[in-house]
């Protein structure tokens, strides 16, 4: 069974830093490439980025490149998201997705003072 | 951006029904591979997003004949038949052929 599980969400101050991290489990990790995606309180969909196999190649949504990366440890199977000078639009809870069509449970980033 | 719209933004449907919900996007879906990166996905409440339709009318794993996807170019649609009380939640469109991938605002469908 594919499993998703993300971590790392929490209360941050506008202009802090947050690591999320997103362990894969029941697929072979490092042959799919993989995404973030957010969904706002008001739950608008956001596609923010996504990461190659090897982790050589990133793309990034023009609303959040130059303040987040995107990381991959396929030893580890885990996906990351390096989030920094956050916004409180940045609010939202953040999923990690599989091109092939699986969503982790998502967590929660509140950006607030 | 791709702009997606869709509609309608809601819709009541009595259990055994049949209903559909429109995706239009601002650009031609079709990608110079030839694949159209058209998705739809349904997200139950308290759940995130599963995906029901890739590449326009492909069901997903586990996914029940009773959706189906149609629709080229610009004009999609999501067809659910014979619906079920599982079936509530927020469907949205998808595109992944044009940089950023965007979303549609999605429609909230509710049992009658």
């Amino acid at each position: 069974e594919v499993q998703l599980v993300e971590s790392g969400g929490s209360l941050v101050q506008p202009g802090g830093s947050l690591k999320l991290s997103c362990v894969a489990s029941g697929f072979t990790f490092s042959n799919y490439w993989m995404d973030w995606v957010r969904q706002t309180p008001g739950k608008s969909l956001e596609w923010i980025g996504e990461i190659n196999t090897d982790g050589s190649k990133t793309n990034y949504a023009p609303s959040i490149k130059d303040r987040f990366t995107i990381s991959r440890d396929n030893a580890k199977s885990t996906l990351y998201l390096q989030m920094s000078n956050v916004k409180s639009d940045d609010t939202a809870i953040y999923y990690c997705t599989t091109t092939s069509g699986y969503w982790g449970q998502g967590v929660m980033v509140t950006v607030s003072s | 951006d791709v702009v997606m719209t869709q509609t309608p933004v809601s819709l009541s449907v009595s259990l055994g029904g049949q209903t559909s919900i429109s995706c239009r996007s601002s650009q031609s879906l079709v990608h110079s591979d030839g694949n159209t990166y058209l998705y739809w996905y349904l997200q139950k409440p308290g759940q995130s997003p599963q995906l029901l339709i890739y590449k326009v009318s492909n069901r997903f794993s586990g996914v029940p004949d009773r959706f189906s996807g149609s629709g080229s170019g610009t004009d999609f649609t999501l067809k659910i038949s014979r619906v079920e009380p599982e079936d509530l939640g927020v469907y949205y469109c998808y595109q992944g052929t044009h940089y950023p991938p965007t979303f549609g605002s999605g429609t909230k469908l509710e049992i009658k």
